[in-house]
Order: C-alpha cells, then structure tokens, then sequence
C-alpha cells in the first residue's frame, strides 16, 4: 500500500541558509500535518491543512511558512535556519472526513551547520 | 490546555514476558482519542493502537492492549508475550475533534526487550 512519501530524507544546510521540505500524501487523504521532533524529544505538531487551506496551528516559527498544493503534496520552507532547527521533521496524512488515523512519513533529517 | 504524561522515561522487559507502560492525560473535552506510538531506531512512527474515548471496550492488537480508565484520565499499554523487535520509544499520544493528526504527545518511553 502507497505510504506517505517524504523528500529529502536527509538534509544538511548551513545556518541562514533556507530549506524546503516536501510531503506527498497517501493517495485520497485530504489533511496533511507536519511535526518537528528535537533530539530526544518527542514529537511537537507545527500546522496541517485540510484542502489547501491551513486548518490548524501549533508551535511554528515565524521563519517557518507552509502550504498545501491541489494535488495535495506539502511544502514547509525554513528560512534563516538557525542550529536549534536541526530535528527530525515529520509528514502526516489523514482523510479530514471519516474515523481514520493519521499515517506518518519516514520524516526528513534536517541538519544545520 | 491538554497535557500527556508519561512517568517512566526508561523500562525493560525480558523477552517473553508481559510489561505495561503508564500514560495519563489531562483535558476537559469529552470526545477524544488516545493513541500509542511506537518508535523504533529507525525513527518511523508507528500506530500501535488507538482508543476512543468514548468506548468503554478497551482496544486490543494481537499482542497489545489498553487499560482505558477514562475518569482516571489514564490510559496505559500492555504489551504481552514481548519479542525483541518491540525494543523502541513508545508515545502515548491524544487528539480531540475531529482531526486525528493533531496530536499531543507524552515525552516517551524507551522500552528494551532483553534476550
């Protein structure tokens, strides 16, 4: 069964540099969810959208921006990196309708330097 | 504010055995749901089970089960017979409404299975 498809898996940038990070959802989902997680730490949730329009907000820098595109894949940009964003930053999807879970990414290792 | 705890930041079991993992939450909202999440070395995340709040049957997944005390605000995990591939962080996780992806989690526990 087709997954949640995160790009790159691993990342390295210098500091103030930009990043950005993909996410293609599993086929029919609608609502897509990013998450940051710090070196041992657990998961923070940073926004999802739910058909292109953000729906929910949680701990997302200002530096940080997000969308989601019509054929559902999302993007997050990092600018101004900073060490501190160096974490394993994970794509969820889910169908906004109906009692169903959110399947999680392989996540993208970002590395700032 | 919803909050997640988890009191046991590292357990072990011998493989075989049965342990069970502590998690108790905090919130006002009346129509929720609580998960568990495994994470293994390779960082995944994996659903392990999930519980409605508003199902006194307590969920079950082959080797796993939940002990759901909803007046308690408590929701722990029952791993039986553990096989040395459980060795992982766990999460207990909640999210209420209806999107279950935006989810608060507890700060984990980080099980090994000893041969």
């Amino acid at each position: 069964a087709a997954g949640v498809i995160q790009s790159p898996r691993h990342l390295i940038k210098e500091k103030r540099e930009t990043a950005t990070l993909k996410c293609y959802p599993i086929p029919r989902h609608d609502t897509v969810y990013w998450y940051q997680q710090g070196p041992g730490q657990d998961p923070q949730f940073l926004i999802s959208f739910y058909e292109k329009m953000q729906s929910d907000k949680g701990s997302i820098p200002d530096r940080f921006s997000a969308q989601q595109f019509s054929d559902y894949h999302s993007e997050l940009n990092m600018s101004s990196l900073e060490l501190g964003d160096s974490a394993l930053y994970f794509c969820a999807s889910s169908l906004e309708s109906g009692d169903t879970e959110a399947f999680f990414g392989q996540g993208t290792r970002l590395t700032v330097v | 504010a919803q909050t997640v705890t988890q009191s046991q930041p590292e357990m072990s079991v011998q493989e075989a055995e049965t342990v069970t993992l502590s998690c108790t939450y905090d919130t006002s909202e009346n129509n929720y749901y609580l998960f568990w999440y495994k994470q293994p070395p390779s960082r995944q995340m994996i659903l392990v089970i999930r519980q409605e709040a508003y199902k006194q049957q307590n969920a079950t997944e082959n080797r796993f089960s939940v002990n759901f005390q909803k007046a308690a605000k408590s929701f722990s995990l029952k791993i039986s017979d553990s096989q040395l591939g459980d060795t992982a962080m766990y999460f207990c996780a909640f999210t209420f409404g209806g999107s279950q992806g935006n989810l608060i989690f507890g700060k984990g526990t980080k099980l090994s299975v000893k041969p």
